[in-house]
């Protein structure tokens, strides 16, 4: 079973919209960490940010935010007044406790930022 | 500065041949991966190393192998077995493996 679901695959908007990338994942630990990458065109990830499952707590940089809800096993990223400097693929990725698991990637949302 | 190393940028393949991925990191990270990537598609595990001298099958690790003598480098080998090798390689490390990796720039490998 697919466990990190990205169902957007192409998102396109205009420069200045607010877009929201959606990440569903799927585990059966208690401890666990959620990820989300840029991949910029030349193609190399970039790391954003890092959430453990037991800090649920909202978090904004700069214009990135990012919402984590249990409940829902969701955690999705908000770009706000995007550029098209944010035109990338975005990748969410799961990392589970047990021995033996490892990150776990989705499929990937294609971000296109028009000018 | 630190980070990771992939080389060589762009390797073609002949019919029949192995050919060696070199990544070398100096973040002094214990675990490295490799991640194969399909145009338009997400990255697939290969292999992971938790420490030197150990590793493990990823996903897809048929038709590839890999060594880890050092902390280091981590080389993968794409075997004549692995009948589909035309992909992009992504090499990763972190310090442990609930941490953030951290990427190399890629290997872009095609069949001649």
């Amino acid at each position: 079973a697919q466990k990190v679901t990205q169902a957007q695959t192409e998102i396109s908007v205009v420069e200045k919209e607010d877009v929201t990338l959606d990440c569903v994942y799927e585990t059966r630990d208690t401890t666990y960490y959620l990820f989300w990458y840029k991949q910029p065109p030349s193609g190399e990830l970039v790391f954003l940010i890092r959430r453990n499952s037991f800090d649920e707590q909202n978090e904004i940089s700069g214009r990135y935010s990012w919402n984590f809800q249990k409940s829902t096993s969701s955690f999705n990223f908000t770009i706000t007044a995007s550029q098209v400097v944010d035109s990338a693929v975005y990748f969410c990725a799961l990392s589970e406790d047990n021995y033996g698991q490892n990150f776990v990637f989705g499929p990937g949302t294609r971000l296109s930022v028009l000018p | 500065d630190g980070g990771i190393t992939q080389s060589p940028k762009y390797l073609f393949r002949k019919e029949g041949q192995n050919v060696t991925l070199s990544c070398e990191q100096n973040l002094n990270h214990d675990a490295m991966y490799w991640y194969r990537q399909d145009p338009g598609q997400g990255l697939r595990l290969i292999y992971y190393s938790q420490i030197v001298n150990d590793f493990q099958k990823g996903d897809i690790a048929e038709g590839y192998s890999v060594s880890r003598e050092k902390k280091e480098s981590f080389p993968l080998t794409v075997t004549s077995a692995q009948k589909n090798p035309t992909a992009f390689y992504l090499c990763a490390s972190s310090i442990d493996r609930d941490q953030p990796q951290h990427f190399g720039d890629g290997t872009r490998l095609s069949i001649l």
